[in-house]
């Protein structure tokens, strides 16, 4: 079955550090998708990257990209020079077909808070 | 370009009412995907909507049901409330449907509260 991990309920990080948010998935699908997601205290969940199962480069998007290693079934996100505003729930989610139907399923979240 | 936008932000209604939630996507964005959040479940696929079919669903009892109209806007329905479907309700938009590589982009949410 089709199943996201995300392993640290809450980080805490230095300002201007980077940070590396894990995420591993199961699937038996060869053709799958993942994606991060931001979500500020407001609830609006915000696109942040993608990566699609065949992609033989990492996905890059400003400060975030993406660290997939296949073989792992790992997808961890990387945020460079991290910022105050960079607070808030990361979710790792996967597009793939569940029960034969194409659906997208979330991880549990990783609350990650930036200290000044 | 307009966001997904839904309505209403909050809401709050008694066990045994029904609730209607609205979900406008993004113009030109033809496929509206459903998710309920709760803190013990965390985000769980609905359904999805696209060209005004349902395309996909998730593991919800039937009293959960939605439809789409011929502008893609989205109404999603829940009828005989219970206290566990108190949920951030979300919407999102996508150009097509998820059966292919886009992304998803989010509306703000609908609280729902259920007394």
């Amino acid at each position: 079955a089709q199943k996201i991990t995300q392993t640290q309920p809450g980080m805490f990080v230095q300002e201007k550090e980077a940070v590396t948010l894990d995420c591993t998935y199961d699937t038996s699908d060869p053709s799958y998708g993942l994606f991060w997601y931001k979500q500020p205290s407001s609830g609006e969940m915000i696109f942040l990257i993608y990566q699609g199962s065949y992609d033989q480069q990492n996905a890059t998007e400003g400060r975030y990209s993406l660290n997939f290693q296949k073989a792992r079934k790992s997808a961890n996100l990387v945020i460079s020079a991290s910022q105050l505003g960079d607070s808030a729930m990361y979710f790792c989610a996967m597009r793939g077909i569940i029960q034969g139907a194409q659906k997208l399923v979330f991880g549990q979240g990783t609350r990650l808070t930036i200290n000044p | 370009k307009a966001g997904v936008t839904q309505t209403p932000r909050y809401l709050i209604k008694t066990r045994g009412q029904q609730v209607t939630l609205s979900c406008s996507p993004i113009s030109g964005h033809r496929s509206v995907s459903w998710y309920q959040q709760t803190p013990g479940q965390g985000l769980q696929f609905l359904f999805e909507y696209f060209s005004e079919t349902q395309r996909n669903k998730g593991n919800f009892p039937g009293r959960f049901s939605g439809r789409q109209f011929s502008n893609s806007r989205s109404e999603m329905n829940v009828s005989t409330l219970e206290l566990g479907d108190s949920a951030l309700y979300l919407c999102a938009s996508s150009l097509v449907s998820l059966g292919t590589y886009n992304e998803q982009f989010f509306g703000p949410g609908t609280r729902l509260t259920v007394l």
